[in-house]
């Protein structure tokens, strides 16, 4: 099935630096969700953004809406042990019908070293 | 958190034995999901409900089906389970599937399948 190219897969950092992670798609999105999947547990909504262009914060997470909307970025300012999980990020588009499905990232997997 | 419950939370079983996985959701939330998380393929859409008895198929669905009696249970199962149905499964619920609506997940089952 379609999936969004997410990068990096993984990541290794020191506590206190900055993150960056990103998506992209050859097709145009109307919605861009960040999610923060920790071990044993679901994912867990971070951001949502609705509007090409949008720059959306969540503490010390912000995430962009790229103006192309084919992709989207997201950065984690100041690491702290907490933050190591996997993200995922997915995008959403009307199909026909009932079908609003969303199209998922294979996710970035964050580890950092207090 | 939104109040989704899956059970159970793990499971083992043999192959060819009929395996049913319950979510159960307190938001009174129209749409239901149910995808399943492997290494290497993220998280892939298996079945989805947009209302009471009204399901359809995912990207994943073969060797499934659903059931949706009552608004804030989606049933999952396998008919006849197969090794290559091992996973992680997760239930997730959204108020409405418009775009712009995000899921939010349950915490997951996993199913291994000897």
């Amino acid at each position: 099935g379609q999936q969004l190219n997410q990068s990096p897969q993984s990541m290794f950092i020191q506590e206190g630096e900055d993150v960056s992670m990103n998506c992209t798609s050859s097709s145009i999105f109307n919605t861009w969700l960040w999610y923060k999947q920790d071990p044993g547990e679901g994912p867990v909504l971070l951001i949502a953004l609705y509007k090409a262009g949008e720059l959306t914060s969540n503490g010390r997470l912000t995430a962009q809406f790229g103006i192309t909307r084919k992709d989207s970025f997201l950065n984690i300012s100041a690491s702290i042990p907490s933050d190591v999980g996997i993200y995922f990020c997915a995008g959403q588009r009307l199909y026909a019908g009932n079908n609003r499905k969303l199209i998922w990232g294979l996710g970035t997997s964050l580890a950092v070293n207090p | 958190d939104a109040g989704i419950t899956q059970s159970p939370r793990h499971k083992v079983t043999e192959t060819g034995t009929p395996v049913t996985l319950r979510c159960h959701q307190t938001e009174n939330h129209r749409y239901m999901y149910w995808y399943r998380q492997d290494p290497g393929h993220g998280l892939r859409l298996i079945h989805y409900s947009y209302g009471v008895k009204d399901t359809d198929k995912g990207e994943v669905s073969d060797g499934y089906s659903v059931s949706r009696s009552k608004t804030e249970d989606f049933l999952l199962t396998l008919e006849s389970a197969t090794s290559s149905q091992t996973s992680v499964y997760f239930c997730a619920i959204s108020e409405t599937g418009e775009v712009g609506q995000p899921q939010h997940f349950g915490d997951g089952t996993r199913l291994s399948i000897l």
